[in-house]
């Protein structure tokens, strides 16, 4: 059974669209992580939900705003696309904030063209 | 403000030879170190989580140590499988939060 599942896998999009990914863990951990891996591979965190309440908020633009319904789904809201929003989005559970151990989704691909 | 720089960039390596990876980092207050593997079109998968300096942790073929300033992962006779990328990540002390900081990664190829 997959642990986190992420959807879409892919998406390729133009400047100025409004998009959504959406993050399913089935682990039963408190804490879920948004996550984006440029091209050079650098991972960075954007967000952090512990039991549905925002906890890590980095300097993400605001066309950026996370939901998260219930502890096992966090998603992920883009407005306006910008060129520069292309990356790899990784979402990430842990069983908390302090965990060290996350495990990680398969990852979404966007394109913005 | 917390960094975390990984070398080299690029590895390759015959199989059987044996060799290592580093991380050097500076971080306010080390809470821990993790080690992850992240394979093409995959998510990063946890290895290791090391708290303080002289700590070791082993799996299979790969070992990771800790000192005050640097952890070294250590892949003893790699086999074509261990191909993939290595990232090194800090989490610090400081403020309450537990925001990790990544490395840019190791690349390894192991050529059967």
């Amino acid at each position: 059974d997959t642990a986190v599942s992420q959807t879409p896998k892919y998406l390729v999009t133009q400047m100025g669209n409004d998009k959504s990914i959406k993050c399913e863990q089935n682990l039963g951990h408190d804490t879920m992580y948004w996550y984006k891996q440029d091209s050079k591979k650098f991972l960075k965190i954007m967000f952090s939900y512990n039991n549905k309440e925002l906890i890590i908020n980095e300097t993400v633009p605001n066309r950026f705003s996370p939901k998260s319904p219930d502890k096992a789904h966090l998603n992920l809201h883009i407005n306006s696309l910008e060129l520069g929003d292309s990356a790899v989005y990784f979402c990430a559970s842990s069983q908390s904030p302090e965990s060290n151990e996350q495990f990680f989704g398969p990852g979404t691909r966007l394109t913005v063209l | 403000e917390d960094q975390v720089t990984q070398s080299p960039e690029a590895l390759r390596l015959q199989e059987g030879e044996s060799s290592s990876l580093n991380c050097s980092y500076t971080v306010s207050g080390l809470r821990g170190l993790f080690w992850y593997r992240q394979d093409p079109g995959k998510g990063p998968e946890f290895l290791f989580t090391l708290y303080s300096a002289g700590e070791e942790k082993e799996k299979e073929r790969l070992k990771a140590t800790l000192t005050k300033k640097e952890s070294f992962l250590h892949i003893t006779a790699p086999k074509p499988e261990d191909s993939a990328t290595y990232l090194c990540a800090v989490q610090a002390t400081s403020g309450g939060s537990y925001i990790p900081t990544f490395g840019r990664g190791t690349s390894l190829i192991v050529h059967p």
